[in-house]
């Protein structure tokens, strides 16, 4: 069984670019969360993909977007990048049907600096 | 509101005791999941233990257990003989059934002292 995995490890931007984050999910799973961790805090929901769809959102600007393929694997984009989006981009995968969700398994993360 | 808090910024135990990490959380909803999840420097966030509102019987999981509280909303983690490896960020975090996102709290250090 393959776990949770994302590429790049680390990522370096500068402020008003843009950068796309990628994660492939757990095998036997059709849902992928997003998550925002900023340095000293816990992560904070940014949306979820279930079945190619967007299936809720968090507390984001629209500049905050993704996509999930017919593998179940997701993108992270962001766009216009701020200095405020340096952070650890967790990605969890789950097996979901509509109304129920199981438990989530991360990911190692993304480290992204926005300078 | 859904909120998580986690009262206990840092903890520290000697090696082969016992610590008790302390997590409450809020939430109108009466089915939920609560989770406690382990980050290390390594940064994946890796699932401890589960425990579903629903059941009344703690869950435990080898050295790890909860103290599951539902009328006063608290969820602590017991771990029994920590070990060095046990050094970790723990995060407390639940979810409502059928609900998209996880609710975590802001963490609670533990250092595994030889």
């Amino acid at each position: 069984e393959t776990g949770v995995t994302q590429s790049p490890t680390h990522l370096i931007k500068t402020r008003g670019q843009q950068v796309t984050l990628r994660c492939s999910s757990q095998s036997g799973h059709n849902t992928v969360s997003w998550y925002q961790q900023a340095l000293g805090q816990g992560p904070q929901f940014i949306f979820q993909y279930y079945r190619e769809e967007e299936n809720g959102r968090g507390n984001f600007p629209p500049r905050f977007s993704g996509l999930q393929f017919p593998n179940y694997s997701s993108e992270l984009n962001v766009n216009a990048l701020e200095l405020d989006d340096s952070a650890l981009y967790l990605c969890a995968s789950s097996w979901g049907g509509v109304g129920k969700q199981e438990t989530q398994y991360f990911g190692p993360g993304t480290r992204l600096l926005v300078l | 509101a859904q909120t998580v808090t986690q009262s206990q910024p840092e903890m520290s135990v000697q090696e082969a005791e016992t610590v008790t990490l302390s997590c409450t959380y809020d939430t109108s909803e009466s089915d939920y999941y609560l989770f406690w999840y382990k980050q290390p420097p390594s940064r994946q966030m890796i699932l401890v233990i589960r425990q579903e509102a629903y059941k009344q019987q703690n869950a435990t999981e080898n050295r790890f257990s909860v103290n599951f509280q539902k009328a006063a909303k608290s969820f602590s983690l017991k771990i029994s003989d920590s070990q060095l490896g046990d050094a970790a960020m723990y995060f407390c975090a639940f979810h409502t059934t059928g609900a998209n996102n996880l609710f975590f709290g802001t963490g609670t250090r533990l250092t595994v002292i030889p």
